[in-house]
């Protein structure tokens, strides 16, 4: 399985919406997560299930989709949340496929 | 607190060997599948390798298969990663991280990581 992350990077003003997107090759079902990643930090999980929150996760961000198309979307995006963001499937396993990222950078 | 803290990373020459270490603490082990994840300088996230909460069964990227070899001692809450053969391919900082789901077989997500300890294979 292929996972495919676009764009590679999101220009985009405090406040304003963000949708970044994550295509399979094949279908992946709803066995999707996503991570944030800041400089110099572990990643930390966000949603899991392809739309459910992880533990402390704020609302502003959702999940959606299912098979091989999904979408991660930060509602309003405050200062704290420019960082890299991957996904990851856990349908078809070994392996655990990362997709490539996307750097959420402020415009 | 739940803490996963790595140790036994550093230098080494290509062709040799490093065991890292991961010590948790704040959960009971025994009930985890656990990864290793790594990320080469400036690059995305790559899986590394899995072991079921019991130990009874291990998974291992094609990268590294053959050559890393992961284990578990649950009675010292510890989780290793020997890695031998190394290539400069293998630099990397790796984590050590918690499999979400409880005592299962499948994997579901990665709900908590270590802090990360870089390896590095260089002459």
């Amino acid at each position: 399985i292929v996972m495919t992350q676009s764009p590679a990077t999101l220009s985009v003003s405090p406040g304003e919406r963000a949708t970044l997107s994550c295509r399979a090759s094949q279908s992946v079902s709803s066995n999707l997560a996503w991570y944030q990643q800041k400089p110099g930090q572990a990643p930390r999980l966000l949603i899991y299930g392809a739309s459910t929150r992880a533990t402390g996760i704020p609302a502003r961000f959702s999940g959606s989709g299912s098979g091989t198309e999904f979408t991660l979307t930060i509602s309003s995006l405050q200062s704290e949340d420019f960082a890299v963001y991957y996904c990851q499937q856990f349908n078809n396993w070994p392996p655990l496929i990362f997709g490539g990222g996307t750097k959420v950078e402020i415009k | 607190q739940l803490q996963l803290v790595e140790s036994g990373g550093g230098v080494v020459q290509p062709g040799g060997s490093l065991r890292l270490s991961c010590v948790a603490s704040g959960f009971t082990l025994s009930n985890y599948g656990m990864h290793w994840v790594r990320q080469a300088p400036g690059k995305g996230l790559e899986w590394v390798a899995f072991i079921l909460y019991d130990g009874s069964n291990k998974y291992y990227a094609d990268s590294v298969k053959g050559r890393f070899t992961i284990t578990r001692d649950n009675s010292k809450n510890t989780l290793s990663l020997q890695m031998n053969s190394l290539r400069g391919e293998d630099t990397a900082v790796y984590y050590c991280v918690r499999d979400q789901n409880y005592r299962n077989v499948w994997p579901k997500n990665f709900d908590y990581w270590g802090q990360g300890i870089l390896v590095s294979v260089s002459s």
